[in-house]
């Protein structure tokens, strides 16, 4: 079975400062990984997916993230907080299971960004 | 249309009424799936459909809950006899093919609310 758990309920970051949200990851498989974002009165957007390739992960909006096996872990950063980047971050597997595709969400991380 | 639509965006109604909830995917999208957020907490896996059939509903909490797609297009989510537990925020997603492992689409979601 395949899993997600974020570490952090809500981050809060000065604008300019680095962003880090957290995220372990269970899985039986290789895992696809994902972030997703969510910004109120909107819908999910995806910012990065991992899928076997590299390791290091580009995404949109200057977010990055790193799969890390060793560490079951793929956290989401950004080297300079922007207070647009106020939102809810979503940690997801991919599920190979039961279910053909369907994604398996973490509790979500609630980033603030205070001026 | 350019995203996958839900509506109604809003529903509030009272313990004991059926609800039906629409959601029209990315044209030419092939597979369509079903979650629920709960306040505070990441998206949960409810049914998903290839084309016109339902290919797993293992995610929906009960026989009150179905779920259909007739022409392989818009999709009707359907809770009978509503309970207060229902309130949730309703998303779908779509994706290109079938083979589960394309980037999901989501709508805005329907943010249900029972009295």
């Amino acid at each position: 079975a395949q899993s997600v758990t974020q570490l952090d309920s809500h981050v809060s970051v000065s604008e300019g400062t680095p962003v880090l949200l957290r995220c372990n990851y269970s899985s039986s498989y290789s895992p696809s990984l994902f972030w997703y974002v969510q910004h109120p009165n909107k819908g999910l957007q995806l910012l990065l997916k991992y899928t076997s390739a590299a390791t290091l992960v580009k995404g949109i909006n200057g977010f990055e993230a790193e799969f890390k096996k060793s560490e079951t872990s793929f956290h989401l950063t950004k080297p300079s907080a922007h207070m647009s980047d106020a939102a809810e971050y979503f940690c997801v597997v991919r599920n190979y299971g039961g279910s053909q595709g369907n994604l398996i969400f973490g509790k979500g991380t609630k980033l603030s960004v205070k001026p | 249309g350019a995203g996958v639509s839900q509506s109604p965006r809003y529903k509030v109604t009272k313990r004991g009424q059926d609800v039906a909830l629409r959601c029209d995917p990315i044209s030419g999208h092939v597979s369509l799936y079903w979650y629920r957020q709960a306040l505070g907490q990441g998206p949960e896996f409810l049914t998903y459909f290839n084309y016109e059939a339902q290919q797993d509903k293992s995610g929906l909490p009960n026989d009150r809950f179905s779920a259909e797609r007739p022409e392989g297009s818009i999709s009707t989510l359907t809770i009978q006899r509503t309970e207060q537990r229902d309130s949730a925020m309703y998303r779908c997603a779509s994706t290109s093919q079938a083979s589960g492992r394309d980037e999901q689409f989501f709508g805005p979601g329907t943010r249900l609310t029972v009295l």
